[in-house]
């Protein structure tokens, strides 16, 4: 069974900075690219934040590049979002998500997402 | 960026009958060399995470019942729910994964009428 665990929420000034991760399990951590979401209160989701399984290699929205860092340690696991710079527009609850597409497939699909965590609440505020 | 419109807002559907969610993609999310849709659906039900429900437009994700049903292609797509039951209440995304940034609609709330 897939297991999404996100930790790391919190209470956070702005400009200050805080670091979510999410642990992974019930698949290979390594072949899946991982991604964060994010929703605001009573608002839509919001794609924050992409990371390819083996290559590593990053994708951010406009609203976070340069704030936010993405990365992943396979070897444990681990999806992690380092956000700096923290503003008020940030708040909201920050989801860990799995890729459907296995990367050994030939078709690449990656920005579907099949399995979401719970979720990590960040409130940005004076 | 893709921007992705969803309509209604909002909907009352009575228990049995028929619920129909409309996404417009401002740009083809159809991938000429394979032919494929890059077009999935989500249900989001009070205080959940999203749930996966549709994919490539028109594929049922495992477990997701059969009243649940997309169609479209290009730049038009419709999510239908065949025939409301008391636990489909929820909000329904629809969402391109064909070119970052990785875009969602606004939403659609479904309540029973």
């Amino acid at each position: 069974e897939v297991q999404l665990l996100e930790a790391g929420g919190g209470l956070v000034q702005p400009g200050g900075s805080l670091r979510l991760s999410c642990a992974a399990s019930g698949f290979t951590f390594s072949n899946f690219t991982m991604s964060w979401v994010r929703q605001a209160p009573g608002k839509g989701l919001e794609w924050v934040s992409s990371i390819r399984g083996s290559s590593g290699t990053t994708y951010y929205s406009d609203s976070v590049r340069g704030r936010f860092v993405i990365s992943r340690d396979n070897s444990r696991n681990t999806l992690s979002l380092q956000m700096n710079s923290l503003r008020a527009e940030d708040t909201a609850l920050y989801y860990c998500a799995k890729s459907h597409q296995n990367e050994l497939d030939t078709i690449s699909y990656w920005g579907l997402i099949d399995y979401w965590g719970q979720g990590a609440l960040v409130t940005v505020s004076s | 960026d893709i921007v992705m419109t969803q309509s209604p807002d909002s909907l009352a559907v009575s228990l049995g009958e028929r619920a129909t969610i409309n996404c417009k993609s401002s740009q083809s999310v159809l991938y000429s060399s394979n032919n494929k849709n890059y077009l999935a659906w989500f249900q989001q039900k009070p205080g959940q995470s999203p749930k996966l429900l549709i994919y490539w437009a028109s594929t049922r994700e495992s477990g997701v019942p059969d009243r649940f049903s997309g169609s479209g292609s290009g730049t038009d797509f419709t999510l239908t729910i065949r025939s409301l039951q008391a636990e489909d209440v929820a909000v329904y995304y629809c969402q391109q994964y064909y070119t970052v940034p990785l875009t969602f609609g606004g939403g659609t709330k479904v309540e029973i009428k």
